[in-house]
């Protein structure tokens, strides 16, 4: 199995900021990357696909950037309702894992 | 609108056999990829089953041989069998549908979720 690796695996941030977040894989997936936000108590809601498109309805402030092992998940100014757990999944194989998680705290 | 909505969680022993299902709609079920994702309390996400829109299925290793996705087309409904539970089965279960491609997918819409605790 290709192992999704995230870093860090907390942090903490104030409204306004830039952050973060990086995956790395274990081999090459070429852009087969997808990110999530999961808040408590919710279902995981789809943020980026293939890397680096931004999934309807998702603000522009999310981004997302990559290719091949090393891909990273930058919110730009950071707000309230953005505080939550983000995860990485590799779509390049049908037996597709997850990342461990970031946990997106308030400052 | 896409709406997933699961069923048939509950407390199992360990040994046993739960059925849960997944009510789709706004979309065709047959004609799309179908998944389960479970979610450990506290813990993070891992990938369980796929069911491809020719009927191929796939299950992670954790749970291969103990585990049956299914749907039924008719009822726009997916399944996940599950037998010989263990505690570490213990989770909140989720249906997503596939998204994007048969290359380069995502998991694009998932429902409430349903837990799973298997305890004596």
């Amino acid at each position: 199995d290709i192992q999704m690796t995230q870093s860090p695996s907390s942090l903490s941030a104030s409204v306004g900021d830039r952050v973060t977040i990086t995956c790395r894989a274990s081999q090459s997936i070429s852009s087969y990357l997808n990110w999530y936000q999961q808040k408590p108590g919710k279902a995981p809601k789809l943020l980026i696909y293939a890397a680096s498109s931004l999934q309807s309805g998702v603000p522009s402030r999310f981004s997302g950037s990559g290719s091949g092992t090393d891909f990273t998940l930058t919110i730009n100014s950071l707000q309230p309702e953005d505080f939550a757990t983000y995860y990485c999944q590799q779509s390049y194989n049908t037996r597709s894992t997850f990342g461990q998680g970031t946990r997106l705290e308030i400052k | 609108e896409v709406q997933l909505v699961e069923s048939g969680g509950g407390l199992i022993q360990p040994g046993g056999s739960l059925r849960l299902s997944c009510a789709a709609s706004g979309f065709t079920v047959s004609r799309n990829y179908m998944s389960w994702v479970r979610q450990a309390p506290g813990k993070g996400l891992e990938w369980v089953s796929v069911i491809y829109s020719d009927g191929s299925t796939y299950y992670a290793d954790s749970v291969k041989g103990r585990f049956t996705i299914s749907r039924d087309n008719s009822k726009s409904t997916l399944y996940l069998h599950i037998n010989s539970l263990r505690a570490e089965d213990t989770a909140v279960y989720y249906c997503v549908k596939v998204g994007g491609g048969p290359i380069n997918w995502n998991f694009d819409y998932w429902g409430q979720g349903t837990l799973v605790t298997v305890s004596s």
